[in-house]
């Protein structure tokens, strides 16, 4: 079975500031890797995905992530952050039948 | 607008009644899920859909119930049997690998 490591349980960032939210992930085949965002009280939204190919991807809002198939690895990035990229961030892992497992998530908080 | 809705947003129920929690969605999925999340847990599955008529069980599905008669419509009923209902619940749909997911209810059971 698949799992996801979030160590991050919260990270706090000025803004403007670089934000990078690490995942670690066990899977036996190529995995499917997804990063989500989450504002308080709502759904969430898919930042961007992994599937097969180019290693570094990139996604909404400015983030990318990079995959790192050698660290079981894939860690979000965004170069400069905003007040409104204060959210929770989970990272999740699919399998051969598309079921996601999930990291216990990342919250990020944004000081001006 | 194609979309997932989830309705009521905010659901209070006394313990012991069971107790429906809606997901729509027009985006003409085939696959539904229904997942439970709790502060520091991140999200488990607790059922699925690939297709009308057909559902399996996720990780924590006791105490919980589906159906899925219509490909747009799959209710989740949590039952007097679940012991901790109280949650935040959310429903998704999927096209090719990628979830999709609903805005969430939350159920408070006291």
């Amino acid at each position: 079975a698949q799992s996801v490591t979030q160590p991050d349980i919260h990270i706090t960032v000025s803004e403007g500031a670089s934000l990078e939210l690490r995942c670690n992930y066990s899977y036996g085949a190529t995995p499917y890797l997804f990063w989500y965002v989450q504002s308080p009280g709502q759904g969430l939204q898919l930042l961007l995905k992994y599937f097969s190919g180019d290693t570094l991807v990139q996604g909404i809002k400015g983030f990318e992530a990079e995959f790192k198939r050698s660290q079981s690895s894939f860690n979000l990035r965004k170069p400069s952050v905003h007040w409104s990229d204060a959210a929770e961030y989970f990272c999740a892992v699919g399998d051969d039948d598309y079921k996601l497992s999930f990291g216990a998530g990342t919250t990020v908080t944004v000081r001006a | 607008d194609g979309g997932i809705t989830q309705s009521p947003k905010y659901l209070f129920r006394k313990e012991g009644q069971n107790v429906t929690l809606s997901c729509e969605q027009n985006l003409n999925h085939d696959a539904m899920y229904w997942y439970r999340q709790d502060p520091g847990q991140g999200l488990r599955l607790i059922y699925y859909s690939q297709i009308v008529n057909d559902f399996q069980k996720g990780d924590i599905a006791e105490g919980y119930s589906v159906s899925r008669e219509k490909k747009e419509s799959f209710p989740l009923t949590v039952t007097s049997a679940q012991k901790n209902p109280t949650a935040f619940y959310l429903c998704a749909s999927r096209t090719g690998a990628e979830q999709y997911f609903g805005p969430g209810t939350r159920l408070t059971v006291t």
